[in-house]
């Protein structure tokens, strides 16, 4: 089955502008999750959706949001873009339950300038 | 809040050496994952532990997860180049299955 697709792979904005990434789960996951990751870092939790409702939510500020959509397609948007919003940022799904297995996609890689 | 400290931070040693990687909580977990991620690429599932003192192999790798199911450690025997990458250790707990990640473990293996 297709995995998590990300789009776009690359991009690149100027500080001031904003971003909207978009996750494409795989078919039958209901929940999807957004990370940060700078380079060499671990993974900064953004936000989860599971069934279009925010489940979870990590410590960003409000210039980042997100929503779910009816066939569990995911965005985050990212407003007022600063230099330090610079990262690749993962979305990820998995199936309802414990214990499953969470399957990445391969990230967005934005730059701000 | 929950946290899970992952240590080391970083780590690089000759091939063919053996390490250990810990991953530390005070809280108590459901789950266990363990993923490896590569240069450009997003992160792979290793393994899943759900039991308390469960122990899994994988080819070289062993994972542990503790009694209290508050701990868990990835030993890798005999490190060869191929194993580079960075390790992430994530536990699932809370009433939303909610992931908590450890801050990761940079492994460089020289040849």
């Amino acid at each position: 089955k297709a995995g998590v697709t990300q789009t776009p792979r690359y991009l690149i904005k100027t500080r001031g502008q904003q971003v909207t990434l978009s996750c494409s789960p795989i078919s039958g996951h209901r929940s999807v999750s957004w990370y940060q990751q700078t380079p060499g870092q671990g993974l900064q939790f953004l936000f989860e959706y599971f069934s279009e409702t925010q489940r979870n939510k990590g410590n960003f500020p409000g210039r980042f949001s997100g929503r779910q959509f009816s066939n569990s397609r995911s965005e985050m948007n990212v407003s007022t873009l600063e230099l330090g919003d610079s990262a690749l940022y993962l979305c990820a799904s998995r199936s309802a339950g414990f214990g499953n297995t969470i399957y990445f996609g391969e990230g967005s890689w934005l730059t701000v300038v | 809040t929950q946290l899970l400290e992952q240590s080391p931070q970083f780590l690089s040693i000759q091939e063919g050496e053996n390490l250990t990687v810990y991953c530390n909580s005070s809280s108590v977990f459901s789950s266990l994952q363990w993923y490896r991620q590569e240069p450009g690429e997003g992160p792979v599932l290793l393994v899943t532990v759900v039991t308390g003192g469960e122990v899994k192999k994988l080819k070289r790798l062993t994972f542990q997860f503790g009694d209290a199911r508050k701990d868990s450690s990835l030993h890798i025997t005999a490190a060869q180049p191929g194993d580079t990458g960075l390790y992430l250790c994530a536990g699932e707990g809370g009433s939303n299955y909610q992931l908590i990640w450890g801050a990761g473990t940079k492994l460089i293996i020289k040849p």
